[in-house]
């Protein structure tokens, strides 16, 4: 499968400052990502969808100038979640979705590793 | 809302045992499921996924089987082993739009030797 790669893979940051979180796709082009967060022993939540060269679409409940999304190419995605407190603590993870043909033209996206937030 | 339903919750299998894990979905607008595998720590990885025009779809040990007019699908692990031991999502796509992913609330397998 195609390769998305998320950075960092953890981090930990102070009440109060910002967090970016880079989303990657590395060999095909993805005009279209995804933010999920998932607390433990739960589900992926969807959070918002990116798409290159326009603002993203959040989800209801998920506070956009909170989370800020940023998908300036059509490789790259960024969520920074900006004055971080304790109850962001979380794991975050992006899709890319790939449009090309070449996996079976049914436009799968692509899950990064992951990236564990603390805020501390 | 929750639009796919997935069960159990947790499942323990013996080594060589066959795991299955149910979904039922409501919305009749989704046109593709995939499977996704999970390990601690990680993100998601596509596991197997069929459209609806087939009933049944197998991938090595892994087969999805598929009841439109029922709107229920079912992953089954043959042969299961140790390293299986995952959480699995089942989830659901409609096409159109953003095509975002309805995912199911997951089921954590445990392979015992």
């Amino acid at each position: 499968g195609a390769v998305v790669s998320q950075h960092p893979s953890r981090v930990i940051c102070k009440s109060g400052t910002s967090v970016k979180i880079e989303c990657r796709s590395l060999d095909f082009q993805a005009t279209t990502m995804f933010w999920y967060r998932q607390f433990p022993k739960q589900s992926l939540m969807l959070m918002a969808t990116s798409n290159e060269g326009s603002k993203a679409t959040y989800e209801q409940g998920v506070e956009k100038d909170k989370f800020l999304i940023n998908h300036a190419s059509l490789t790259l995605s960024t969520l920074t979640v900006t004055s971080a407190h304790p109850e962001d603590s979380s794991f975050y993870i992006c899709s890319a979705r790939d449009n090309t043909a070449n996996r079976g033209g049914w436009g799968e996206a692509f899950f990064g590793q992951g990236t564990r937030l603390t805020v501390v | 809302q929750q639009q796919v339903k997935q069960s159990p919750q947790s499942l323990i299998v013996q080594k060589g045992g066959i795991s299955i894990i149910n979904c039922a979905y409501e919305n009749t607008a989704f046109d593709y499921f995939p499977w996704y595998q999970q390990f601690p720590g990680k993100g998601p990885a596509l596991l197997i996924a069929i459209r609806p025009d087939v009933s049944e779809k197998k991938e090595g040990r892994f087969t999805i089987s598929f009841n439109k007019s029922a709107k229920q699908f079912s992953l089954h692990i043959m042969d299961s082993q140790p390293g299986d031991s995952a959480t699995y999502f089942c989830a659901a796509r409609r096409s159109g739009g953003y095509q975002k992913v309805t995912f199911g609330t997951g089921t954590k397998l445990q392979v015992i030797p």
